[in-house]
């Protein structure tokens, strides 16, 4: 069974940071693409970053570029997503998810984890 | 960026009655990178469809999605209490959207 578990999560100061993990089961994790996508609470899904199977390509929204980095230790059956220069609209649950490769691109999202959350706030 | 546009916003139907869900993109999306995703209150999201129109693993059939170009839309046949929910499309053709979702709720 695919498990995915968040962890991380918390109250930051605005233009602080934080790391979230995400530890995988239940799939050979190495070959599959990782995203992690967010939802501000009452809102919509918001796509954040995504991560290849070696980890030798990396993807980001454009609005996460330069302050988010994907990254992932196979050995350990973990995802990392480290948030810097976070502000208030970065508020949201984070959700790991296992991504299905689609010709080349990161595509949709087969597993999900129950997601973390991250209070940007004073 | 591809601005996918959910409709309508809310959907109140009653059990047993059919849903209609659109999903309009911006630019033309390939059937190939289409999804749909369900989601209920305080849960992660559910991969229902992908491809458009294929069914994910352990997709009752009365979800079907169809489409091509700008225009897909999601029909479940005929509503069942677990079927109330928001859901939401997904582009994965060029980077990554979501649509804002629609509301199914009792009516």
């Amino acid at each position: 069974e695919v498990q995915l578990l968040e962890s991380g999560g918390g109250l930051v100061q605005p233009g602080g940071s934080l790391r979230l993990s995400c530890a995988a089961s239940g799939f050979t994790f190495s070959s599959y693409a990782m995203s992690w996508v967010r939802q501000a609470p009452g809102k919509g899904l918001e796509w954040v970053s995504g991560i290849s199977g070696s980890g030798g390509s990396t993807y980001y929204a454009d609005s996460m570029k330069g302050r988010f980095t994907i990254s992932r230790d196979n050995s350990k059956n973990a995802l990392y997503l480290q948030m810097n220069s976070l502000r208030a609209e970065d508020t949201a649950v984070y959700y790991c998810a296992k991504a299905v490769w689609v010709r080349g691109v990161i595509g949709y999202f087969d597993y999900w984890g129950q997601g973390t959350l991250v209070t940007v706030s004073s | 960026e591809i601005v996918l546009t959910q409709s309508p916003g809310t959907l109140s139907l009653s059990p047993g009655e059919r849903a209609t869900l659109s999903c309009r993109a911006s630019q033309s999306v390939s059937s190939t990178y289409l999804a749909w995703y369900q989601q209920k209150p305080g849960q992660a999201p559910r991969l229902l469809i992908y491809g458009a129109s294929s069914r994910a693993t352990g997709i009752p059939d009365r979800f079907s999605g169809s489409g091509s170009g700008t225009d897909f839309t999601l029909t479940i046949s005929r509503l069942e209490p677990e079927d109330f929910a928001v859901y939401y499309c997904q582009q994965y053709g060029s980077s990554q959207t979501f649509g804002q979702g629609t509301k199914v709720e009792i009516k």
